[in-house]
């Protein structure tokens, strides 16, 4: 099992530019999140997922999309990139929602200049 | 609205020593989760230990546990035996069970622990 993966391990985007940071898992885990870690401060949910074809918001949803095609993956969308989306990006997944545990990948930092 | 405080920004300790990291939450929902991750400088994130809220036995995983204090919404982790290992920051975090078709985890700001050999 590769786990949680994350591609790229680092990006530097301007102002305005879009991408999307990929997230997968081989765990056949049906919950999956992103979270954004800003330094000096916890990590803030962007959105997530509790199955194929069914996404939701966390807390700092604004600038971001995502959409789950398959239970391995799910990507997250940065439509217009502003400087303010400068942080390290984790993806995390479960077996379930009520799982005790989360995965986490290894993470994604992203800087908007 | 769930909410997770830690209120030690960074501690010290003298290895061997015995370290507790506080964590209070607030939570209207009688049924929810705590969880406690560990980050070291490399930035992953490490699972270590789960309480839930009627988990009549506070929970331990090896050297680790969490001193559940349900009335006072306090789930701190205690670290016996401190290893130079253990320096790291330090989450906690909370899952409301809801009603809701998912639940949402939330995580503290977090405690940086450095262990002094």
């Amino acid at each position: 099992n590769a786990g949680v993966t994350q591609t790229p391990k680092f990006q530097v985007l301007k102002t305005g530019q879009s991408m999307t940071l990929q997230c997968a898992q081989d765990m056949n885990h049906e919950y999956m999140s992103w979270y954004r870690q800003d330094p000096g401060m916890g990590l803030r949910l962007i959105h997530y997922s509790v199955g194929a074809g069914i996404t939701d918001q966390g807390e700092v949803p604004n600038g971001y999309n995502v959409s789950r095609s398959t239970t391995e993956d799910f990507p997250l969308r940065l439509l217009s990139a502003a400087p303010s989306q400068t942080s390290v990006y984790f993806c995390a997944s479960s077996y379930r929602k009520t799982s005790n545990e989360q995965f986490f990948g290894p993470g994604t930092r992203l800087t908007v200049l | 609205a769930q909410k997770i405080t830690q209120t030690q920004p960074g501690m010290f300790v003298q290895e061997k020593e015995a370290v507790t990291l506080d964590c209070t939450y607030d939570t209207s929902d009688p049924s929810y989760g705590l969880f406690w991750y560990k980050q070291p400088s490399s930035g992953e994130m490490i699972f270590l230990i789960y309480q839930g809220s009627y988990d009549q036995q506070n929970a331990t995983e090896g050297r680790y546990s969490l001193n559940f204090q349900k009335a006072r919404k306090s789930a701190n982790l205690v670290i016996s035996a401190s290893q130079l290992g253990d320096s790291a920051m330090y989450f906690c975090a909370m899952r409301e069970a809801g009603y809701s078709s998912a639940s949402k985890i939330i995580f503290g700001s977090g405690t940086r622990l450095s262990i002094r050999p």
